[in-house]
């Protein structure tokens, strides 16, 4: 049973290009949370989302940042045009509820480089 | 002043010893996360707790909601122990996953 998988593990993008970021949860997990961890400070929490609904994306950045959880397929996290500080570690976690009842189980994250 | 404090941000132990870290958070909560993430590494969840004590292995986990405090232990550090532990708490009423995240505690362990 493959826990959290994200995809790149490591991706470099262009200031002003989009970037793509991947997350299939754990298999019967059909609650999805997306982090982002910024050099040298704490994580915070992004988006939270079920199949086909947002449900809470009060940390999204209002602009350029998108996300969805199709119902067939994994989580993408979008960010249009990127600027340096996008350069981030981006952290997705699934869970088969809610997550403060089951808890929550996390991936490897995505290094977001933008040059 | 954050809503989630840790301490120490860094410790430096040596294999063996018994290794205290400490989260303090000012908000209600419905409950807190000990996680742990190895350099360049993935997040791996080692506790969530909303009363009382959880043990797995060498670790040690306890909390005390009146305090609003949360102690993880580590009982005969290894090398291999050494990994940033971040605390988090769920604020009571807030939506899943909107955790709150302390800016963890770096453990190096010295053989």
């Amino acid at each position: 049973n493959a826990g959290v998988m994200q995809n790149p593990r490591h991706l470099v993008r262009r200031r002003g290009q989009e970037a793509r970021l991947r997350c299939s949860p754990m298999k019967g997990h059909s609650h999805v949370y997306w982090y982002r961890q910024l050099p040298e400070e704490g994580l915070k929490f992004m988006v939270y989302l079920q199949k086909e609904n947002i449900i809470d994306e009060s940390g999204m950045p209002k602009e350029r940042f998108s996300a969805e959880f199709p119902k067939e397929g994994p989580s993408i996290l979008r960010i249009q045009q990127v600027v340096r500080g996008d350069s981030a570690a981006y952290f997705c976690a699934s869970s088969p509820g809610l997550g403060d009842n089951y808890g929550y189980t996390f991936g490897s994250g995505t290094r977001l480089t933008v040059v | 002043k954050n809503e989630v404090e840790q301490s120490p941000q860094n410790l430096t132990a040596q294999e063996g010893e018994f290794i205290t870290i400490n989260c303090s958070y000012s908000v209600g909560i419905s409950a807190l996360h000990w996680l742990q993430q190895h350099p360049g590494g993935g997040i791996v969840s080692l506790f969530m707790l909303s009363s009382g004590k959880k043990k797995h292995g060498r670790l040690i986990a306890t909390i005390n909601i009146q305090e609003k405090h949360s102690s993880l232990h580590i009982t005969a550090s290894h090398p291999r122990d050494s990994a940033v532990y971040i605390c988090a708490v769920s604020n009571y009423g807030g939506s899943q996953g909107n955790l709150i995240f302390g800016k963890g505690t770096k453990l190096s362990v010295k053989p």
